[in-house]
């Protein structure tokens, strides 16, 4: 099936420092990446949809200055947590959506961020 | 009310045990449904798709109610590596490249031997 890359799978940093996150689509063009976000116990939250060539669409509560995504090509999608602080500790998840009939979205393996 | 309602659990069964884990979505316009599995500190997986006529796959049956925007899942003949937590998640359209996942908080199995 298909793969998503997602790297790093851990990080801890101070707070303050900002923090780059890959997404990539190993074997299938992604025109439509997605950013989740998932707290202790808690659901996934869709922070935002990123498409190809064009500004990221986020979610309603999600600072946009803060959470900088970027997809410049088919394969590739990358969010920026800026200036982390302590509450955004969280595991990211992307997703990078595959057109085969029915909607499918194949999950990267996540990354845990813990800021100090 | 929350888009997608699952009883978190956990659910405690034996190994061979039976167990089904329901799930009620609030925006009739949902138009694609599935169950992921999640295991912990991992990513979700995708588990099944599940259709208006239910659909089964090996020991899993997947059922969906559009009139009461109920689906269920049934574990047949449980073992310890189903342990996980069961992810319930709609989509509300369908094909093209609009709409995205809503995910249910999940459901906890734990298979004891």
């Amino acid at each position: 099936g298909a793969v998503v890359s997602q790297h790093p799978s851990w990080v801890i940093c101070k707070s303050g420092t900002s923090v780059k996150i890959e997404c990539r689509s190993l074997d299938f063009q992604a025109t439509t990446m997605f950013w989740y976000r998932q707290f202790p116990k808690q659901s996934l939250m869709l922070m935002a949809t990123s498409n190809e060539g064009s500004k990221a669409t986020y979610e309603q509560g999600v600072e946009k200055d803060k959470f900088l995504i970027n997809h410049a090509s088919l394969t590739l999608s990358t969010l920026t947590v800026t200036s982390a602080h302590p509450e955004d500790s969280s595991f990211y998840i992307c997703s990078a959506r595959e057109l085969a009939g029915v909607l499918i979205q194949y999950f990267g393996a996540g990354t845990r961020l813990s800021v100090l | 009310r929350k888009e997608v309602e699952q009883d978190p659990g956990p659910f405690n069964v034996p190994e061979g045990a039976t167990v089904a884990f329901n799930c009620t979505y609030s925006n009739s316009a949902s138009q694609s449904f599935f169950w992921y599995r999640q295991d912990c500190r991992k990513e979700p997986k995708l588990l099944m798709s599940v259709y208006s006529s239910g659909n089964e796959d090996g020991r899993f049956t997947a059922q969906l109610n559009r009139a009461s925007q109920y689906i269920s899942l049934l574990i047949r003949d449980s073992k310890l590596s189903d342990s996980a937590t069961y992810l319930c998640v709609v989509n509300l359209s369908y094909g093209g490249s609009q709409g995205n996942l809503i995910f249910g908080k999940g459901t906890k199995l734990s298979v004891k031997p």
